[in-house]
């Protein structure tokens, strides 16, 4: 299964951007990338997902490299709220995450100052 | 508003029981899962459902059972066979298990404690 890595940890102030980076270098040309969020205590939340162009919805935008090995969910304007362990997950035929449920690494946590 | 209910948000089991911890969905979906949450991990699949009357088994499913009998519900019960059942559990749905370009929707989980 392709694999993805996300930094541990970021820390960001309330009020400025956010970019977090995921790396997908073995990603096949059907995997859809997804991001998920999960704050404390609580199920995961969908944030967005895409598959070859930029996405924007309500919440964030996901940026995709050229190449889609790799990709950076931006948070235009980072609250208190979004302080949450981040997921990127890819989802595809030779990747999973289809019937057999997804594959969770252990994600970014982001911290966001006041 | 649409969405997955699990029950009871924290559930205790003494030694020896066997609990059962409920998902019910008003999406409309096909597919059902339920995942395992230790403290600082990723989820891990226990079971999944693709269609009523059908489940397979994830990754960890030993010591765990499951039933769907309805397209809406998908209980998973912890029995006595699980010697370390202390975790958050998370119920998800999707519309279809193969279509990719498709989010799961997750509850808001269940904490399992053993008195």
């Amino acid at each position: 299964d392709a694999k993805t890595t996300q930094p541990n940890s970021m820390e960001s102030n309330e009020e400025e951007p956010v970019h977090l980076p995921c790396n997908h270098s073995t990603i096949s040309g059907t995997d859809y990338i997804h991001w998920y969020r999960q704050l404390p205590s609580q199920g995961p939340e969908y944030v967005i997902h895409g598959l070859t162009s930029n996405v924007n919805n309500r919440m964030a935008s996901l940026a995709i490299a050229e190449d889609r090995k790799s990709s950076t969910l931006i948070l235009h304007r980072a609250t208190l709220r979004d302080a949450a362990v981040y997921y990127c997950i890819l989802r595809g035929l030779y990747s999973g995450g289809g019937a057999d449920g997804l594959t969770f690494g252990k994600g970014t946590h982001l911290i966001i100052q006041p | 508003d649409g969405g997955i209910t699990q029950s009871p948000k924290y559930l205790f089991r003494k030694e020896g029981q066997n609990v059962t911890l409920s998902c019910e969905q008003n999406l409309n979906h096909d597919a059902m899962y339920w995942y395992r949450q230790d403290p600082g991990q990723g989820l891990r699949l226990i079971y999944y459902s693709q269609i009523v009357n059908d489940f397979q088994k994830g990754d960890i499913a030993e010591g765990y059972s499951v039933s769907r009998e309805k397209k809406e519900s998908f209980p998973l019960t912890v029995t006595s066979a699980q010697k370390n059942p202390t975790a958050f559990y998370l119920c998800a749905s999707s519309i279809g298990g193969f279509d990719y370009n498709q989010p799961q929707h997750f509850g808001d989980g269940t904490r399992l404690s053993i008195l």
